[in-house]
């Protein structure tokens, strides 16, 4: 089955520095690939996406990038802010058998710390 | 429109018990994943439910099931508990076949089991 892999586990930023948390995968044929993030006490909320028929992605301070010959992905966080603080989770579509692409596979988490 | 809403928010249990997690989706939406969240750890795929059918599961044992209804709600049931199924139970909704491929979560449903 599909393995995400997403690194580093912890990441601890400066305010106003950038951040960068990166995953790769192992299913070629995936095509989505969404980040979510999840503060503390709350629901993982879709933050930003990329299909895989696009390179790059930006809304305002965030920004995903997608090689897909490498595959892997990155998520790119400019002039962080003490509310960008959460854990990050990426995550890559994943080919079920019979039944299309339905299955998201999650990677494991960064914990981003911003320090005022 | 309302999101996905997840009941009870906290449920304890004690081990070898039954628990049942319940799930509505945001209206329109047919699918609905269960995920499994232990502390400190990330989502493990537990369920998949479309139209009422269990379309694929993750690599969890039996006691883990569940069910879709006619108004793609879904009920999660854990039998013969025991304390390592103690975790944040998680629920999503996508409307499948729809251009918008996210999923939109619930809140949750905190399972401790004593």
């Amino acid at each position: 089955g599909e393995n995400v892999e997403q690194h580093p586990s912890t990441l601890s930023v400066q305010e106003g520095d950038s951040a960068v948390i990166k995953c790769t995968y192992s299913d070629s044929a995936s095509n989505y690939f969404p980040w979510y993030k999840q503060e503390l006490g709350k629901r993982p909320q879709l933050i930003i996406d990329i299909r895989s028929n696009v390179g790059e992605k930006k809304d305002q301070r965030i920004a995903v990038t997608l090689n897909k010959t490498a595959k892997h992905f990155s998520l790119h966080i400019t002039e962080t802010q003490p509310e960008d603080s959460a854990v990050y989770f990426c995550a890559a579509r994943t080919r079920t058998t019979n039944f299309g692409n339905e299955k998201l596979t999650f990677g494991t988490g960064t914990r981003l710390t911003i320090i005022p | 429109e309302a999101g996905v809403t997840q009941s009870p928010t906290h449920l304890i249990k004690t081990r070898g018990q039954q628990a049942t997690l319940r799930c509505s989706p945001i209206s329109g939406h047919t699918s609905v994943y269960w995920y499994q969240q232990a502390l400190g750890l990330g989502l493990q795929f537990l369920l998949w439910y479309d139209e009422g059918e269990e379309r694929n599961r993750g690599n969890f044992p039996p006691r883990f099931s569940g069910r879709q209804f006619p108004n793609y709600s879904s009920e999660l049931n854990v039998n013969a508990l025991e304390l390592e199924d103690s975790a944040l139970y998680l629920c999503a909704s996508r409307e499948r076949g729809g251009i918008n491929y996210g999923y939109t979560f619930g809140s949750g449903t905190r399972l401790t089991v004593v």
